[in-house]
């Protein structure tokens, strides 16, 4: 168990939909990062956050948003789905300036 | 920019033995962060080693270690006497250690381990 948790784990909704994924950091990171990883391919960097601030984006659809809460649990939000925006989407937190980032169990979105 | 590569899609390896994945690296930042993840069919990423570009020893940790190559810019991972359960997906990823910490991923080297 590495901490850091993902709700919900699974996800089926229909094209136009919006949804929302939730991640609970690890007790004490202040960085959280989103990452997207479709259909056998690599994670795709989408938006980090410390502390409550954007710190960081990549290649996040304007259709996508997110946020971080006081409590440092943070939101992601897909809007105006689209099939291919089906994929795995994986949240993960770390410490500033440690090493690793510990994953949670990803949120599994399924387009239909 | 920062990128990782990973040339191998796929790897077999029996079991009991060694079995080595590559990764290459491009960065300008002289200080950074390398890092391999396993992601087994169950779908949660593991982490699984860790080592800094000013780390002078490669990095160890049970039966995975980091061949670093600072000059050839390779972090490739080994993995010793390979178990049925290391089949997996590997992930090679790099962080910069200063401004933002974003981790950038390679493609992936999927591993099966033969009995």
């Amino acid at each position: 168990d590495s901490g850091v948790t993902q709700t919900p784990k699974h996800l089926i909704t229909a094209t136009g939909q919006r949804v929302t994924l939730r991640c609970s950091p690890r007790s004490g990171d202040l960085s959280v990062y989103w990452y997207q990883q479709s259909l056998d391919q690599g994670l795709q960097f989408l938006i980090q956050y410390y502390n409550g601030e954007e710190r960081a984006k990549g290649n996040i659809l304007e259709r996508f948003s997110a946020q971080q809460f006081p409590d440092l649990h943070s939101e992601l939000n897909l809007s105006s789905l689209e099939l291919g925006d089906s994929a795995l989407y994986f949240c993960a937190s770390s410490v500033v300036g440690a090493t690793e980032a510990f994953f949670g169990q990803g949120t599994r979105l399924t387009v239909v | 920019a920062q990128k990782i590569t990973q040339t191998q899609p796929g790897m077999f390896v029996q079991e009991k033995e060694a079995v080595t994945l590559d990764c290459t690296y491009d960065t300008s930042d002289q200080s950074y962060g390398l890092f391999w993840y396993k992601q087994p069919s169950s779908g949660e990423m593991i982490f699984l080693i860790y080592q800094g570009s000013y780390d002078e020893q490669n990095a160890t940790e049970g039966r995975y270690s980091l061949n670093f190559q600072k000059a050839r810019k390779s972090a490739n991972l080994v993995i010793s006497a390979s178990q049925l359960g290391d089949s997996a997906m590997y992930f090679c990823a790099m962080r910069r250690t200063s401004g933002t910490y974003k981790y950038i991923f390679g493609t992936g080297t999927r591993l099966k381990v033969l009995a």
